[in-house]
């Protein structure tokens, strides 16, 4: 079965980096994108961004350009967040998912649990 | 700001249906997703493609578009679907994805 297992929770000061992980099973690793997505507390999803599994291509939503970083080790089939010069409002549970892309249909199939980045 | 706009809630009576809606004008030209997310818990797909159920989601869920409008109806709303949900989808320019703002689904 799919399977999206993330790091763990992290606690960063102002100005920091954070780098949240997420290991994906149960599938071809190479044949979907994967997507952030994060909440704040009590707060909607926000898209993050998206990188390819397949070439390294990625799409950063314009609120996050120049301080995120998505990149993956295709040897262990897993996919990296870094997020640098954390702020108070950078708190919030980051998640990872499946992208998927068939002819015009964009969607996320499968969730992680989610990983909380407390600044 | 979302470039998608949802209700912030709606409630339904046990056994009711229900139309949750999502506008916005990307909509005109992509296809809709729904989220499902229950307090504490990782959001869950419950429609893609405007109206196409992933396996294991129960047949009451159904999705629509018309306009800049796409819809997720409820169809005998159960005590378990009190949630929120989240439509996704394009933005105008085609090249990101934007979530509305969520929708808190009420079961009376």
């Amino acid at each position: 079965q799919v399977q999206l297992v993330q790091s763990g929770a992290e606690v960063k000061k102002p100005g920091a980096s954070v780098k949240v992980s997420c290991k994906a099973s149960g599938y071809s690793f190479f044949s979907y994108g994967v997507s952030w997505v994060r909440q704040a507390p009590g707060q909607g999803l926000e898209w993050m961004g998206w990188i390819s599994a397949d070439n390294g291509k990625t799409n950063y939503a314009q609120e996050f350009q120049g301080r995120v970083s998505m990149t993956t080790d295709t040897s262990t089939s897993t996919a990296y967040l870094e997020l640098r010069s954390l702020r108070s409002d950078d708190t919030a549970v980051y998640y990872c998912v499946r992208d998927v892309h068939v002819g015009s249909w964009r969607y996320f199939d499968y969730w992680g649990l989610g990983t909380l980045v407390t600044v | 700001s979302s470039e998608v706009t949802q209700d912030p809630s709606v409630s339904v009576a046990l056994g009711q249906t229900v139309r949750i809606t999502c506008q916005g004008d990307s909509l005109r030209y992509y296809h809709a997703s729904w989220y499902q997310q229950r307090p504490g818990q990782a959001p869950v797909l419950v429609v893609f493609g405007t109206n196409n159920r992933p396996s294991g989601i129960p047949e009451r869920f159904s999705g629509s578009n018309s306009g800049n409008t796409a819809s997720l109806t409820i169809t005998g709303a159960q005590a378990e679907d009190e949630a929120d949900y989240y439509c996704n989808c394009r933005d105008t320019s085609g090249n990101h994805l934007v979530f509305g703002g969520g929708t808190k689904l009420t079961v009376l």
